[in-house]
């Protein structure tokens, strides 16, 4: 089986600009997850989508956003770009999400940096 | 506040010895328990899950939990230089869906 794959591996963007960032999870996996990693702050959870819907989501402000597709794929996007969104952001996929015994696989991850 | 908290290291292990990782987490309804490797510049990668009280083997990875004192540890046996990486721990709670919560991650150093 196929892991899951980001699009794309690095991006280098300007203060102001948005972005938008794309992930295919493994097959049959329906539950999406995106986090954000930082040097300073670790592995921040952002959001999970489930069928199509925003299940869960982080406490980050609302310039972070996401949609899932009926294939399970995911995009997010960063509106008007700040300095401190210079991240690798992950993406993980797994078969239903909800915590419990439910495994999060995660992809290579999107580098962003924000000039 | 739901906290996974990690020692951050460095923690430097000369090789063929055995490296402990260790976790404490905050919340008690807390039910599933991984430990992810990160290499630097790459993505976590799922070493070993535990969800019931004891250890748990594979390999020359051992994972224990105890939730009464709410921590999870992580034993490398035989350390190899390539085990050298950060290790993530990370919890999933039990209300609600929320998703996995991470520690900050070990910094582990294996000398040969």
């Amino acid at each position: 089986k196929a892991g899951v794959t980001q699009t794309p591996r690095y991006l280098i963007k300007t203060r102001g600009q948005q972005v938008t960032l794309s992930c295919s999870p493994i097959s049959g996996h329906r539950s999406v997850s995106w986090y954000q990693q930082t040097p300073g702050q670790g592995l921040q959870f952002l959001f999970e989508y489930f069928s199509e819907t925003q299940r869960n989501k982080g406490n980050f402000p609302g310039r972070f956003s996401g949609r899932q597709f009926s294939n399970s794929r995911s995009e997010m996007n960063v509106s008007t770009l700040e300095l401190g969104d210079s991240a690798l952001y992950l993406c993980a996929s797994s078969t239903t999400g909800g915590g419990g015994t439910d495994t999060q696989y995660f992809g290579p991850g999107t580098r962003l940096t924000v000039l | 506040q739901k906290e996974v908290e990690q020692n951050s290291g460095p923690l430097s292990v000369p090789e063929g010895a055995i490296a402990s990782l260790n976790c404490t987490y905050s919340d008690r309804g807390s039910q599933s328990f991984f430990w992810y490797r990160q290499y630097s510049g790459k993505s976590p990668e799922l070493i070993m899950s535990i969800y019931s009280n004891g250890d748990k083997e594979d390999g020359r990875f051992t994972a224990q939990l105890n939730k009464a004192s709410q921590y999870v540890s992580l034993l490398i046996r035989d350390s190899q230089p390539s085990d050298s990486a950060t290790y993530l721990c990370a919890v999933s709670f039990l209300f609600g869906n929320e998703k996995l919560t991470f520690g900050t991650g070990t910094r582990l150093t294996i000398i040969p």
